[in-house]
């Protein structure tokens, strides 16, 4: 079954303590992303890959690293969680890049930093 | 940074009603898509336009483009509470932006 997998579903951490959530895809989409998604501000973009080794910012990268080593997986790491980045987080890939393919979004990741 | 803005953020209407969402930019949109997610998942593609002017149904669900690019629309008819959730349009303007959505409550 085509997915995109995130792990995990659901996190409470504290302030400081880094942590990774896993993206993976069986698609072999070119292009991934992060999200964060918080009421009445919809879906804002964090970091984007084109393909592997390939990393750009998004919208709202502050706080957040990306890595893709592997067309597959696109790790979202959080070195030292604040509590304004406790929010619902979701990946996406999709064929390619640089035009509205249609987006697969996982089934989010939320997460709780105190 | 650039929005797409769109409008009612919120509705609430009993079941067989009609309503419109509408999604507006200040710039043109070379393609823009509208999602739908519901409570606990992902949103999932429900259609693109790429055309000014362009229609396209989907069942009770009519998306329309405007003719300059740089509005949408997405009307039900007869709505289901099946229909509720969150509709997001996202689109190109040289940039892929998501709109802040409209969550749809339809009550029985």
């Amino acid at each position: 079954e085509a997915q995109v997998t995130q792990n995990p579903r659901y996190l409470i951490t504290v302030t400081g303590k880094k942590l990774t959530v896993t993206c993976s895809q069986n698609m072999n989409h070119e292009y991934m992303s992060w999200y964060r998604q918080d009421p009445g501000l919809g879906l804002r973009q964090i970091y984007y890959s084109m393909n592997v080794e390939a990393t750009d910012k998004g919208d709202v990268p502050e706080g957040y690293k990306v890595s893709r080593k592997e067309k597959r997986n696109f790790p979202l790491i959080l070195e030292s969680p604040s509590p304004n980045q406790t929010s619902l987080y979701f990946c996406a890939s999709s064929l390619w890049g640089g035009n509205t393919g249609e987006l697969f979004f996982g089934e989010g990741s939320r997460l709780t930093v105190l | 940074t650039q929005l797409l803005e769109q409008s009612p953020q919120f509705l609430s209407i009993q079941e067989g009603e009609n309503l419109t969402v509408y999604c507006n930019s200040s710039s043109v949109f070379s393609s823009l898509q509208w999602y739908r997610q519901e409570p606990g998942e992902g949103p999932v593609l429900l259609v693109t336009v790429v055309t000014g002017g362009e229609v396209k149904k989907l069942k009770r669900l009519t998306f329309q483009f405007g003719d300059a690019r740089k509005d949408s629309s997405l009307h039900i008819t007869a709505a289901q509470t099946g229909d509720t959730g969150l509709y997001l349009c996202y689109g190109n303007t040289g940039k892929l932006i998501f709109g802040q959505g409209t969550t749809l409550q339809v009550k029985p």
